[in-house]
């Protein structure tokens, strides 16, 4: 059974960049059908997405994050990261890296961890 | 990018039905069939109920149905159980080439 997993600091001090990585166990979707995302959610606010990464290699941004948003995949591809820049208490939120069909449904999401942008 | 506009809160008693409805623009929900729906109950991942508008994923029950008419989605839950509790998001593609998510809607089961 497909297993996503967020890894990084809790902690973030603003200016900084923020880096995660998600890791994928128990199979990989090394397809086309697939692509990797990392959505966020706020403490008590809704979903909000941050991007994603297709199978080539293509990226897609949402456009209030673009200029600060990098996603990548790693060589193995069972590892694909989110780097966010110049953070502000703004992105204290919890944040989600998930599997998403190409017809756009993510199915299949990491357990989320928290980060903090604090001095 | 707007967010999808959802009710803040819906709710229901058991066996009843409650219908929670995604509004966007003819930018997204209007244009394109690639509505989702996520429960997340409280302090978990969100769980995908409904993909393409209405289509179950496996494991998902029958009483979870979904359906689009212009720039509205909707999620209906019918037979309505203690369990369904959760916040429930919507989400649609954009022709923007991105993906966005409605406000979410708190459901109560009475």
């Amino acid at each position: 059974q497909l297993h996503l997993q967020e890894t990084g600091p809790g902690l973030v001090k603003p200016s900084e960049t923020l880096s995660l990585t998600c890791t994928v166990s128990g199979g990989s979707f090394s397809s086309s059908d697939y692509y990797r995302g990392w959505i966020r959610q706020p403490p008590g606010e809704g979903l909000e997405w941050i991007g994603s990464i297709s199978y080539g290699g293509s990226t897609y941004y949402n456009p209030s994050l673009k200029s600060r948003v990098t996603i990548s995949v790693h060589t193995s591809r069972n590892e694909f990261s989110l780097r966010l820049t110049s953070v502000t208490a703004a992105d204290t939120a919890v944040y989600y890296c998930a599997r998403k069909t190409y017809g756009g449904a993510f199915d299949i999401w990491g357990q989320g961890t928290m980060v903090t942008v604090s001095s | 990018q707007s967010a999808l506009t959802q009710p803040p809160s819906v709710s229901g008693s058991p066996g009843q039905s409650v219908t929670i409805s995604c509004t966007g623009t003819s930018s997204d929900v209007g244009s394109y069939d690639r509505v989702s729906w996520y429960q997340q109950p409280p302090g978990t991942a969100p769980k995908l109920m409904i993909y393409e508008v209405s289509l179950r994923p496996s494991g998902v029950p029958d009483r979870f149905s979904g359906s689009k008419s212009a720039n509205t989605a909707s999620l209906t839950i019918s037979g309505l159980q203690a369990e369904d509790e959760a916040d429930y998001y919507c989400s649609s593609y954009t022709s923007s080439s991105s993906w966005v998510f409605g406000g979410g809607t708190k459901l109560t089961v009475l």
